[in-house]
């Protein structure tokens, strides 16, 4: 079926650096989707994109977080700079649409660790 | 906010048994949100099972079912017999209708099967 891909699928980061989690979604999938789940807790919506604008984010976005695709190419998850709480895993998800017949095709996750 | 509640952290269950994996929901929409259930198998990304969009139906999928009950606000899964194949991690989770494809996830049940 389709894949999400996210390499790496660990990053190790120390607190104040800038880190860049890495998406390649379903090709010809328009809208795409972060989440973010903390060690032994749910995962929890962070922000879903579309046409290279934010549609809507969570409380969990912060001003340090921001997302792109730029050219067509990966979709991105920048936070800067990382602070120990933002240590957790992420998931990229996309799908070609929106509505209730549209499936979510999630990645495996890339788990963060800031120190 | 909306929220969804597993209640069992972790199952086992001897192959050829029957499972059931209980999922409760609240939700603030006016509207019956969409109900979905995702499994994660080992080393691969979330995948959608099963969904129900409309209250009262029920969706099946791989020999797993599960009934949308809008009196009990609930959506358990269950399979009458289960194969060792199927030891993963099961979220159920809810979107609002007309939403952004923004899901809310349970804590997740991590299912074992037993040889």
């Amino acid at each position: 079926g389709p894949k999400v891909l996210q390499i790496p699928s660990h990053q190790i980061i120390d607190m104040g650096q800038m880190v860049t989690l890495n998406c390649d979604p379903v090709s010809n999938h328009l809208y795409f989707y972060w989440y973010k789940q903390i060690l032994g807790q749910q995962m929890e919506f962070l922000v879903n994109f579309y046409n290279g604008k934010v549609m809507e984010k969570s409380k969990l976005f912060k001003d340090q977080f921001s997302v792109e695709r730029p050219d067509g190419s990966y979709f991105t998850l920048k936070i800067q700079p990382t602070a120990l709480e933002d240590s957790a895993v992420y998931f990229c998800a996309s799908s070609s649409g929106l509505g209730e017949s549209e499936t979510l095709y999630f990645g495996s996750g890339t788990r963060l660790t800031v120190l | 906010g909306d929220s969804v509640t597993q209640t069992e952290g972790q199952v086992t269950v001897s192959e050829s048994k029957s499972l059931i994996i209980n999922c409760t929901y609240s939700a603030t929409s006016i509207g019956y949100p969409n109900l979905f259930w995702y499994v994660r198998y080992p080393g691969e990304g979330l995948q959608l099972l099963l969904k129900v969009i409309t209250a009262g139906q029920k969706g099946s999928s791989r020999g797993f079912e599960a009934t949308y009950n809008k009196e009990a606000t609930s959506f358990h899964l269950q399979k009458a017999s289960v194969q060792e194949s199927d030891s993963a991690v099961y979220y159920c989770a809810l979107s609002e209708t007309g939403g952004n494809n923004k899901l809310t996830f349970g804590q997740g049940t991590v299912l074992s099967v037993i040889p």
